[in-house]
């Protein structure tokens, strides 16, 4: 089993839906689970963490962990097309990260 | 804003080169790392370093150096560049901090082919 597992998709969407992201892992001493957004031909770039089980959220985002179940989601509201990128999760002890290996999502206008 | 820099976006090298890839930053973060990213397996850790003259190994070091000799800037070699090591290079680094959890910042990466 992997450390970390995403589907990779391509996921598409239409303007404005609601998108769904997960991602699971299996070290359960991970206690911060980070969401970063890569643009193609980018780095990747830090969107938003969360700290043990529980909801963030952050304007269109909102991250969700649940970690009985080791599991981590990432909800975008209302979808742009400039949401258009691979999302990695990095859950992790704080100093150390694991990365997922991304889910490419794709809004269409 | 921190920044991450990495001195080239595009590489071309020839199989057996010696191959030199550079990442500095700019907000003297303790913390650096090298990451190579394939389609598929997603960022796998190459080496990593919490201070000036330490490294460690990640999860695939094999065919690969690293040195950092100041604490900005921390180089990946290719000892003996192969056609397999042909991949998008990251360089990240972080703060280490006992609370606070800033993350990684990335550079752009250096796309490696090797020939």
């Amino acid at each position: 089993q992997k450390e970390v597992e995403q589907d990779p998709g391509p996921l598409s969407v239409p303007e404005g839906a609601i998108v769904s992201l997960n991602c699971t892992y299996s070290n359960s001493a991970f206690q911060y689970f980070m969401w970063y957004r890569q643009y193609s031909r980018k780095g990747p770039e830090l969107l938003m963490y969360t700290y043990s089980s529980g909801n963030k959220e952050d304007g269109r985002f909102t991250a969700q962990v649940d970690k009985s179940s080791k599991y981590i989601s990432l909800f975008i509201r209302d979808s742009q097309p400039s949401d258009s990128a691979t999302y990695l999760c990095a859950p992790g002890d704080g100093q150390n990260f694991v990365f997922g290996p991304g889910t490419r999502l794709s809004v269409l206008p | 804003d921190v920044k991450v820099t990495q001195s080239s976006r595009y590489l071309v090298k020839r199989t057996g080169e010696k191959v030199f890839l550079e990442c500095v930053q700019d907000m003297d973060h303790e913390n650096m790392f090298w990451y190579r990213q394939d389609p598929g397996l997603g960022l796998r850790l190459i080496y990593f370093s919490y201070d000036v003259k330490m490294k460690e190994k990640g999860d695939i070091p094999e065919g690969y150096s690293v040195s950092r000799e100041k604490k900005e800037r921390f180089s990946l070699i290719l000892e003996s560049a192969s056609t397999n090591q042909t991949s998008m290079y990251l360089c990240a680094s972080s703060l280490r901090s006992e609370g606070w959890v800033e993350g990684y910042t990335f550079g752009s990466g250096t796309r490696l082919t090797v020939v």
